[in-house]
Formats: structure tokens, C-alpha cells, sequence
């Protein structure tokens, strides 16, 4: 069955850098366009970035176009999120998402939790 | 594209018909999913393409509309629906959701 496992997520000080994981299963990973979506504490979601299949499209978000970067390995059956510059209201619930067919999600990551504080 | 979920909150008792509204600011055709979200949990698939149903999604679940307007009912409450309902466009970058309803136990 189709798994996403994100990691890599906590506390960390504004203006400071953090990479999330997200290793995916029970799919043929290198055939699907992966994305990030974040749902801040309380709040609805809001999509972050999507990476095509073959890493040749990257898109953002313009709240965190030139201080997200995402990636992905093909061999290694994961995605990645690194953020630079971070922000307090960058805090939230970071989820990945599986895309079915054209940037929607049939499967999702249970979430890891990102907090900016100092 | 600014997605306009109505109403926020909606009280319904089991059994019940429930009936959300989502709207576009602009035409986003048939390019709408709906999502559902338990407390704790990730968001699921419901519907895509504005009015199919994604797999393993009972028939009391029903989208519908195209363009700008869009409905997502739910024939008859049950107690496992009581949630969070998100509607997204993908007919434009970038993707955007709406900002949710929840349907509560009245």
C-alpha cells in the first residue's frame, strides 16, 4: 500500500535553515509528480511547491519562493524540502502529497510539524 | 484564484443531508477536488474532477458544479463524516484551497 513518511521537522530559530524528508512506498515513485503542501496550527492548508517526476519542473509558492528549494532522489524513493530564511509563520503541519494526476492528491504523509521560534 | 468555502461551520444531525458550498473567484472549469480532515490526521481525497468519486468513497458523498460554483453534499450524515471539508483548484498555479467547513454534530 502507498506510504509517505515525512521527517526532519521541529524547532528551530527564525532566519535559521531546516530539510524535510518525505520517503515514499507502494508506488512507482519516479513516475509521479510529488508536492508540499503546510496546514498552519489551526488554520486550512495552503500548497507550497511541486516537483515533476523528473526533476525538470520545480513551482513555489510565492510565500516561500526563494527560501524553499525542493528535491528529490528517485533511487532513494524520497522527496525533500529545504528551507532557508525561515520565518515564525512559516510554522506549521508540512505534508507531502502524492499527485494523482493533475496537482491533486490521492495520498498524503501523516505531517511533521515545523515551529519557528526563538 | 481564491478559493470561498461556505458556510464555515455547518450543524447537522446524523442522518441528516449536508450541503457545502465552494466558490472560485474565477472559472476554474472542472478542476476541483474536495478533500475531507479528522482532527489529528491528514487530509483524504474525496472527489476529483469536480464530481467523481475517488476510490473506496461511499455514494453518499456527491460533488458537483463547473466554472466558478461548486457543491459537495453529503446524502446522509454519518458519524464518521463529522469533519473538515476542503475544496482545491488545479486549474491554475498556483494551487489553492479554500478555507474549509466544518461540519459538526448539531
Amino acid at each position: 500500500q502507498v506510504q509517505l513518511v515525512e521527517s526532519g521537522g521541529g524547532v528551530v530559530q527564525p532566519g535559521r535553515s531546516l530539510r524535510l524528508s518525505c520517503a515514499a512506498s507502494g508506488f512507482t515513485f519516479s513516475s509521479y509528480a510529488m508536492h508540499w503542501v503546510r496546514q498552519a496550527p489551526g488554520k486550512g492548508l495552503e500548497w507550497v511547491a511541486i516537483i515533476s517526476y523528473d526533476v525538470n519542473y520545480k513551482f513555489y509558492a510565492d510565500s516561500v519562493k526563494g527560501r524553499f528549494t525542493v528535491s528529490r532522489d528517485n533511487s532513494k524513493n524520497t522527496v525533500y524540502l529545504q528551507m532557508n530564511s525561515l520565518r515564525a509563520d512559516d510554522t506549521a503541519v508540512y505534508y507531502c502529497a502524492k499527485e494523482m494526476n493533475s496537482n491533486y492528491f490521492d495520498y498524503w504523509g501523516q505531517g511533521t510539524l515545523v515551529t519557528v521560534s526563538s | 484564484i481564491v478559493m470561498t468555502q461556505s458556510p464555515a461551520t455547518l450543524s447537522v444531525s446524523p442522518g441528516e443531508r449536508a450541503t457545502l458550498s465552494c466558490r472560485a473567484s474565477q472559472s476554474v472549469s472542472s478542476n476541483l477536488a474536495w478533500y475531507q480532515q479528522k482532527p489529528g490526521q491528514a487530509p483524504s481525497l474525496l472527489i476529483y474532477g469536480a464530481s467523481t468519486r475517488a476510490t473506496g468513497i461511499p455514494a453518499r458523498f456527491s460533488g458537483s458544479g463547473s466554472g466558478t460554483d461548486f457543491t459537495l453534499t453529503i446524502s446522509s450524515l454519518q458519524s464518521e463524516d463529522f469533519a473538515v471539508y476542503y475544496c482545491q483548484q488545479y486549474n491554475n498555479w498556483p494551487l489553492t484551497f479554500g478555507g474549509g467547513t466544518k461540519v459538526e454534530i448539531k
